[in-house]
Order: structure tokens, then C-alpha cells, then sequence
């Protein structure tokens, strides 16, 4: 079975500074992952994925994430944090496609809170 | 625009009062999903569909019911609500190894 754990349940950091929002999986095979953010009465927006390839990938508003295969985490990443940046980030692992025998379901995290103070 | 519209954003209602929540999108997506968000919870599964008439259970599909008889088109039927369905739900679609598209939501208030 998959799972993600975001072991933080907010992170505080300061405008300008860097920030890191924790994610591990665990997943039979090789995993997709995927980055969203909810603002405020918002349905979630996709940030980035892995699937394979580089193991940084770089998405939206300037984020990027880190895949570590060693310790199964996928850990989002910004240089320089704006306040803008406050939401709630939820990590996610799909694992194969029914095309090479797995299925489409998506496990979620329960999310971390990203607050940004000016 | 390409987008997950539900319907509707807010409803209150009474215990056993059966109600139906829409969700449409516009984007030919074969995978669609409903879930539930509540607090320190995340967001947990409650039905799924593979395509056209392809249905299944998620992590939480008790109380709750589903059809796909159109591809753009994924209802939930509470067939009789109770208090502890009490949450904010989304509808999500997607192409296969794609990411979710979500809708804003509906807040549900059962009392």
C-alpha cells in the first residue's frame, strides 16, 4: 500500500528566507509524486511533479522539490519565501499506470500549513 | 476555460434530507474523484471512476453514492445525510499520470 507523511503540520519563515516543506512516501515500485497548494476557499492547484528523470524538478510561482529515491522523500523547496507563498501544501504519490499494472489513486498527506510573517 | 465546476459551493441541510452535489468538467478527463477535506484529517477518497460507467470505492465511501453516466458529469448522493458528513468536499479529473484538476469545493453543514 502508498503513503506520504508530511511530518510538519505548519511551517513558520520569514519573508526572503528560504523554505522547506517536508514529504516522505512509501510506494511499491517507482512512484509518481505531486505538489499541491490550496489557498483559502480554494480547490487545490498542481505545483510539480515527479515521474521520472532530473531529481529536481522545478514548477509554478517559483517552487521546486528534491527527490531523494535513498530516502524516499520529496521535499518542496523555495529560495526566497513571499508572503503571497501562505497556504496549505499537500504532497501526493501515485503509484504505477493501470498500463503497467497499477492504478490511478492518488494517496494525499495530510497537508502543512506554510505561514510566511513579513 | 478548462476547469471542475461543483455545485453547489455551500449548502446546509437537515439530518436525512437526501441531497445530490454536481460536478462537471469541461476537459474530455477520464479519471474522476470525490473527496472529502476535514481538519488534521487531509484529504481522504470517497469514490473514484475510471471512465464512462466505471466506479468505484475510495478510502471512505460510506453514506455516499456516485454515477458516471456521462464523461463530463460525477455526482454525490448523500442519500441520507448525517452530521458527521459534515465537511468540505472536492471534485477532481484527470488524464492518466496526469495531475488532478480540482474544483473550489462545496462546504457541507448537516444538522
Amino acid at each position: 500500500a502508498q503513503s506520504v507523511a508530511q511530518p510538519e503540520d505548519q511551517v513558520n519563515v520569514a519573508e526572503g528566507n528560504p523554505l522547506t516543506v517536508k514529504c516522505t512516501y512509501s510506494v511499491s515500485g517507482n512512484p509518481y509524486l505531486f505538489w499541491y497548494v490550496q489557498y483559502p476557499n480554494r480547490g487545490l492547484q498542481f505545483l510539480l511533479k515527479y515521474i521520472t528523470g532530473d531529481n529536481l524538478v522545478k514548477g509554478s510561482y517559483g517552487f521546486e522539490a528534491e527527490f531523494n529515491k535513498s530516502q524516499t522523500s520529496f521535499h518542496l523547496k523555495k529560495p526566497s519565501a513571499l508572503v503571497s507563498d501562505s497556504a496549505l501544501y499537500f504532497c501526493a504519490v501515485r503509484d504505477i499506470p493501470p498500463s503497467r499494472g497499477g492504478s490511478y489513486i492518488p494517496t494525499f498527506g495530510r497537508g502543512t500549513s506554510l505561514i510566511v510573517h513579513p | 476555460e478548462a476547469q471542475v465546476t461543483q455545485n453547489p459551493r455551500y449548502l446546509i441541510t437537515v439530518t436525512g434530507k437526501k441531497l445530490t452535489v454536481t460536478c462537471s468538467q469541461n476537459m474530455n478527463h477520464e479519471y474522476m474523484s470525490w473527496y472529502r477535506q476535514d481538519p488534521g484529517l487531509g484529504l481522504r477518497q470517497i469514490y473514484y471512476s475510471m471512465n464512462v460507467e466505471v466506479t468505484d470505492k475510495g478510502d471512505v465511501p460510506e453514506g455516499y453514492k456516485v454515477s458516471r453516466k456521462e464523461k463530463r458529469n460525477f455526482p454525490l448522493i448523500l442519500e441520507s445525510p448525517s452530521p458527521n458528513q459534515t465537511s468540505l468536499y472536492f471534485c477532481a479529473s484527470s488524464f492518466p499520470d496526469a495531475p488532478l484538476h480540482f474544483g473550489n469545493g462545496t462546504r457541507l453543514t448537516v444538522t
